[in-house]
């Protein structure tokens, strides 16, 4: 698969408990935010998105939390299961139509 | 089957060539992107287009071109004049007036010999 994420930060969680993702974001005046999920050698999947009037938003098996006053996202996985394994990318929105992502964050699950 | 579309999944080309990436998608979206995908790092905005004869430079343009004939394609050529090529390329796509959200195609990993 692609070589992506050599030098990631990573995150290990055992099967069957939650992981929680962070994400600092840069601008202020961003009013979208997104997680996407990579797998090795595919294309970013689109997870769950909040827009910045929100401090939470909830999908299934997944959270997304945003505190605007230090500017942080995370993305909560309940029950985390060997499928969930990929990296995981935070974006940000501000003017335009352009996202500014993040670099990614490894994800293991171990059995 | 709707969805993004991107073509070849590997390609390797020789210093000094240029080579087109294809991006095509059939779900009506207006505004299309290509991002450039190095190891460690994230998603680089290479160029966009919000619609059809239009298009715009991102972060890391230079080096690319693009052409936005028609509104389901937006091919990316790569020229002699990048300098490192070889990445991870990910075509996007948004509709316009109604999402913020971008929809990504399966990438095409190019290589420079």
């Amino acid at each position: 698969g692609e070589s992506v994420g050599l030098h990631l930060p990573t995150l290990s969680v055992q099967e069957g408990d939650n992981s929680i993702i962070n994400c600092a974001y840069s601008n202020s005046a961003s009013d979208y935010f997104i997680w996407y999920k990579q797998e090795s050698g595919k294309g970013p999947q689109f997870i769950i998105d909040i827009r910045s009037n929100m401090d939470k938003r909830q999908g299934q098996r997944v959270t997304v939390l945003l505190n605007k006053t230090v500017k942080h996202l995370s993305l909560q996985i309940a029950a985390t299961q060997p499928g969930d394994s990929a990296v995981y990318f935070c974006a940000e929105k501000a003017a335009g139509n352009k996202l500014t992502f993040g670099g990614g964050t490894r994800v293991l699950v171990k059995p | 089957d709707g969805g993004i579309t991107q073509s070849p999944k590997y390609l390797f080309r020789k210093e000094g060539q240029n080579v087109t990436l294809s991006c095509e998608q059939n779900l009506n979206h207006d505004a299309m992107y290509w991002y450039r995908q190095d190891p460690g790092q994230g998603l680089r905005l290479i160029y966009y287009s919000q619609i059809v004869n239009d298009f715009q430079k991102g972060d890391i343009a230079e080096g690319y071109s693009v052409s936005r004939e028609k509104k389901e394609s937006f091919p990316l050529t790569v020229t002699s004049a990048q300098k490192n090529p070889t990445a991870f390329y990910l075509c996007a796509s948004k509709d316009k007036t109604s999402t913020d959200t971008q929809y990504f195609g399966p990438g095409t990993r190019l290589t420079v010999l």
